[in-house]
């Protein structure tokens, strides 16, 4: 079974500096799926960015973008120029291929809570 | 313009009575899921249902029952609730083999039992 880590349970940051949310995952498919959702106080969870281990490139979308490194099977998401709104949890998933032939539920991991500080 | 929604958002009761969450999609998906999230904010997959056919069951126990009555629908009822129940669901829902696997996730329902 697939495994997420979370190592960091809370983080912070200033306002429009950088910050890096650290997560770790286990598994012996060669194929998957990796997500960053977040969850601000509304309790919403809102996909961030997601990243097919096939493709070689780093995923970015605007302000987020991923560091995936599938040798070490580290998928660390990195926020730029951070923004008051970005306060919330961030979880890191896992989800296997369809051609695995498992069942293909999202695995989470902890999750990191980010503080933007003013 | 609501893609995955569920109702109540809210859900009060007291432990011993049975209980229902619905949950809808407009986005033409094929797959719908339940989560849970428990009070530490874990979240971790209950059923997931593929076309009207449960694919996936977790260990849960069978006072959960979900009912998927089509596609776009995915409900959740909860026989004699005990006060371990008290968490959020959250329903989502995915498209096999398309738009990269995603799933969409409702709102919650953050449910309290006394």
């Amino acid at each position: 079974a697939q495994t997420v880590t979370q190592s960091q349970p809370e983080m912070s940051v200033q306002e429009a500096e950088t910050v890096t949310l650290s997560c770790t995952y286990d598994t012996s498919e060669s194929d998957y799926y990796l997500f960053w959702y977040k969850q601000p106080p509304s309790r919403q969870m809102i996909l961030v960015i997601r990243q097919e281990a096939y493709k070689q490139q780093n995923a970015t979308e605007n302000r987020f973008s991923v560091n995936f490194q599938k040798a070490a099977k580290s998928f660390s998401l990195k926020i730029s120029d951070s923004q008051l709104g970005d306060a919330a949890m961030y979880f890191c998933a896992y989800r296997s291929p369809i051609s695995s032939g498992s069942a293909r539920q999202l695995t989470f991991g902890s999750g990191t809570q980010l503080t933007v500080l003013p | 313009d609501t893609a995955v929604s569920q109702t109540p958002k809210y859900l009060v009761t007291q432990m011993g009575n049975d209980k229902s969450i619905k949950c809808e999609q407009n986005l033409g998906h094929d797959t719908m899921y339940w989560y849970k999230q428990d009070s530490k904010k874990f979240l971790k997959i209950m059923f997931s249902y593929n076309n009207k056919e449960l694919i996936i069951n977790e260990t849960v126990p069978n006072r959960f029952s979900p009912k998927s009555p089509d596609k776009a629908h995915l409900n959740l009822h909860i026989n004699s609730l005990e006060l371990g129940d008290s968490a959020v669901y959250f329903c989502a829902s995915s498209r096999t083999l398309g738009d990269q696997e995603t799933q969409y996730f409702g709102p919650g329902t953050r449910l309290l039992v006394l």
